[in-house]
């Protein structure tokens, strides 16, 4: 698509139960990021996929975070038992890595997750 | 620890002037720093980026300094206007570990509100 796509673009969910946020980056975008916002905060680094492996997950905050890129396009972040801590605006940005050097990137809209 | 700053009130001028924002770090040594753009309810919009020998990068009104032995960016925007009211974060990338990738680290973003 011409943008990053992610959907939904609002959730509501209730403590403890299970979420899934999707991101459909550029095509031929081969770098795929999630971050994470917090209301005056900046994105906060949570995963990045270079294709279809997780390159580097140290940004994933414990194990109730997951994410995957099965065919190297389209990302779904996954959160289990939902905690109020974890809203937040879900950001997905994809860029056009070419080897070591700068990523811009391009960043969806979001999608924000609240948990009451 | 590694830390990105930028000033968290709002900076408030007069359109027509020029718009002046901070983006200072510790224990950083990044070989890129890149500026977004960031509107209520958006993802952050790439508007430039310099390299760590690089002092100075201009575009249209924008224009970005980096000082590596003060460990600062300067984001410059002439004769603003009302519509470039946004959040502007700085985004730093360091040298990763051989193999490693290069990710982009956020500001807190600063808020600039021009005023007609």
């Amino acid at each position: 698509g011409a943008g990053v796509s992610q959907t939904p673009s609002n959730k509501v969910t209730e403590k403890g139960k299970y979420v899934e946020l999707r991101c459909d980056p550029i095509s031929g975008h081969t770098a795929l990021y999630w971050y994470r916002q917090s209301l005056g905060q900046g994105p906060e680094f949570l995963i990045y996929f270079q294709g279809t492996g997780a390159a580097d997950d140290s940004g994933l905050p414990n194990d109730r975070f997951f994410a995957v890129r099965p065919e190297g396009s389209v990302s779904t972040l996954k959160i289990q038992r939902t905690e109020r801590g974890d809203s937040a605006v879900y950001l997905c940005a994809s860029s056009l890595q070419l080897g070591f050097s700068a990523n811009v990137l391009t960043f969806g809209a979001g999608s924000r997750l609240t948990v009451l | 620890s590694q830390k990105i700053e930028q000033n968290s009130e709002a900076l408030n001028i007069q359109e027509g002037k020029t718009a002046t924002l901070t983006c200072n770090y510790t224990n950083y040594s990044p070989a890129y720093l890149q500026w977004y753009r960031q509107d209520p309810g958006r993802g952050p919009v790439f508007l430039l980026l310099i390299r760590e020998n690089e002092k100075e990068k201009r575009k249209e009104r924008l224009k970005v300094t980096f000082d590596t032995t003060l460990k600062q960016s300067l984001f410059h925007i002439t004769a603003s206007q009302p519509a470039d009211s946004a959040t502007y974060l700085c985004a730093l990338e360091a040298r990763p570990p051989s193999g490693g990738s290069y990710i982009p680290t956020f500001g807190r973003g600063t808020s600039l509100i021009v005023h007609p």
